[in-house]
């Protein structure tokens, strides 16, 4: 099955500073990677996502890059705010006859300190 | 907007006992997933179900079980609740359609004493 590695499992940084956090998948047959943002106490929501025919795809002050044959995407967030301050997770979908199957990286913590 | 509810935000059961979780999608998704969530282990797969009656085991689900009788509800159900099964509980729908997001309920922590 696939295997998502995320990396750092911790980062803080100065309001208004990027943040860029890296993963890295086994399966080449993944072709989905959406990445979630977790509140303290919420639940998980979508923040970006990126199909496997994409390079980089922005939205305001995010952006997710892809890189296919090296199997690995990165998340990266400018000016960054105190509100940024959550879990990320990224993800990998490989789509199976039976369906999506998500695999998850162990999430990265982001703290901005104002 | 899709909704993804379960059923209780918080549990305490005791050890031995069989504890069901119950989760509820209102947009006709044919995926619904049940994940684990522990500090340093992210989201980790118990059981996911691709249609009514159906169901695949994930990356660690010894202890538990499910049922999905309607696609709506997707059940997960600890046969003797132990005490490493203490953790938070997220459920999860999607469609079947390829490249689709997930969509998470609000989470169940469940302690077992």
């Amino acid at each position: 099955g696939e295997n998502v590695e995320q990396h750092p499992s911790t980062l803080s940084v100065q309001e208004g500073d990027s943040a860029v956090i890296k993963c890295t998948y086994s399966d080449s047959a993944s072709n989905y990677f959406p990445w979630y943002k977790q509140e303290l106490g919420k639940r998980p929501q979508l923040i970006i996502d990126i199909r496997s025919n994409v390079g980089e795809k922005k939205d305001q002050r995010i952006a997710v890059t892809l890189n296919k044959t090296a199997k690995h995407f990165s998340l990266h967030i400018t000016e960054t705010q105190p509100e940024d301050s959550a879990v990320y997770f990224c993800a990998a979908i490989t789509s199976w006859n039976t369906g999506n199957q998500f695999y998850f990286g162990t999430g990265t913590s982001l703290t901005v300190i104002p | 907007d899709v909704k993804v509810t379960q059923s209780s935000r918080y549990l305490v059961k005791r050890t031995g006992e069989k504890v069901f979780l119950e989760c509820v999608q209102d947009m006709d998704h044919e995926n619904m997933f049940w994940y684990r969530q522990d500090p340093g282990l992210g989201l980790r797969l118990i059981y996911f179900s691709y249609d009514v009656k159906m169901k695949e085991k994930g990356d660690i689900p010894e202890g538990y079980s499910v049922s999905r009788e309607k696609k709506e509800r997707f059940s997960l159900i600890l046969e003797s609740a132990s005490t490493n099964q203490t953790s938070m509980y997220l459920c999860a729908s999607s469609l079947g359609t390829l490249n689709t997001e997930a969509f998470f309920g609000q989470g169940t922590r469940l302690t077992v004493v």
